[in-house]
């Protein structure tokens, strides 16, 4: 299995822009998780998808930000406009169930730098 | 609510000496425990987890970690440093929030140095 799939893997755009993270997940995997990492704040859940479906966005900072989720095998994360305090590392995770002790797979994160 | 405390942020260790990495936990419930490791510019792998089962987990590349209820720790110890064990280590916990569906949640992290 190749693992989960982000892209791209590195980003740097200009505040204002709009940028896309995307991820495919293990496949048969039913649950799909974003994280943000920064020094600040640590590894922070911004959005979990179950089967599609966006379960909890509480995470998700503000209005800018939207995550989709159109078919099992591809999500989005997208930012819209973007900030210089947005620049973190993006990670997306997906697990087979979501019972508390499912492990969770990364894949290799997004570094993204707005200027 | 749940949480966690990774005791220190840095520990710095040399090689072939033993490693502890200390954390400490809350919640409601029993909880699921989680030790990940992330070497630089990768993501997180999963190291070792306690799911109730034996108190004394054992994981990959000779790290192993005891749940402690009395004490709510789950220290991550390995008896001897290797220069490739050099990384970001995250103490997770997960438990049952509202709804029942668990969301983990992650400690601040532990970078772990090891000096030749």
């Amino acid at each position: 299995d190749a693992g989960v799939i982000q892209s791209p893997r590195h980003e740097v755009t200009e505040m204002g822009q709009e940028v896309t993270l995307r991820c495919k997940p293990i496949s048969g995997h039913d649950y799909l998780f974003w994280y943000r990492q920064t020094m600040m704040r640590g590894l922070e859940l911004l959005i979990y998808f179950n089967n599609n479906v966006p379960i909890d966005d509480s995470g998700m900072p503000e209005d800018r930000f939207s995550a989709k989720m159109p078919n099992a095998s591809f999500s989005t994360l997208k930012i819209q406009p973007s900030e210089p305090r947005d620049s973190a590392v993006y990670f997306c995770a997906s697990s087979l169930l979501s019972t508390g002790r499912d492990t969770q797979y990364f894949g290799p994160g997004t570094r993204l730098t707005v200027l | 609510a749940q949480s966690v405390t990774q005791l220190d942020s840095h520990v710095s260790v040399s090689e072939g000496t033993p490693v502890l990495l200390r954390c400490n936990y809350s919640s409601s419930y029993s909880p699921s425990l989680f030790w990940y490791v992330q070497h630089p510019n990768k993501g997180l792998q999963l190291l070792l987890k306690y799911t109730s089962a034996a108190t004394l987990v054992k994981g990959i590349n000779g790290f192993e970690a005891e749940f402690k209820k009395s004490e709510t720790s789950f220290h991550l110890t390995k008896p001897s440093a290797h220069m490739s064990d050099a990384a970001e280590y995250f103490c997770v916990v997960s438990d049952p929030a509202s709804g029942g569906s668990y969301i983990p949640t992650f400690g601040r992290g532990t970078s772990l140095i090891v000096h030749p």
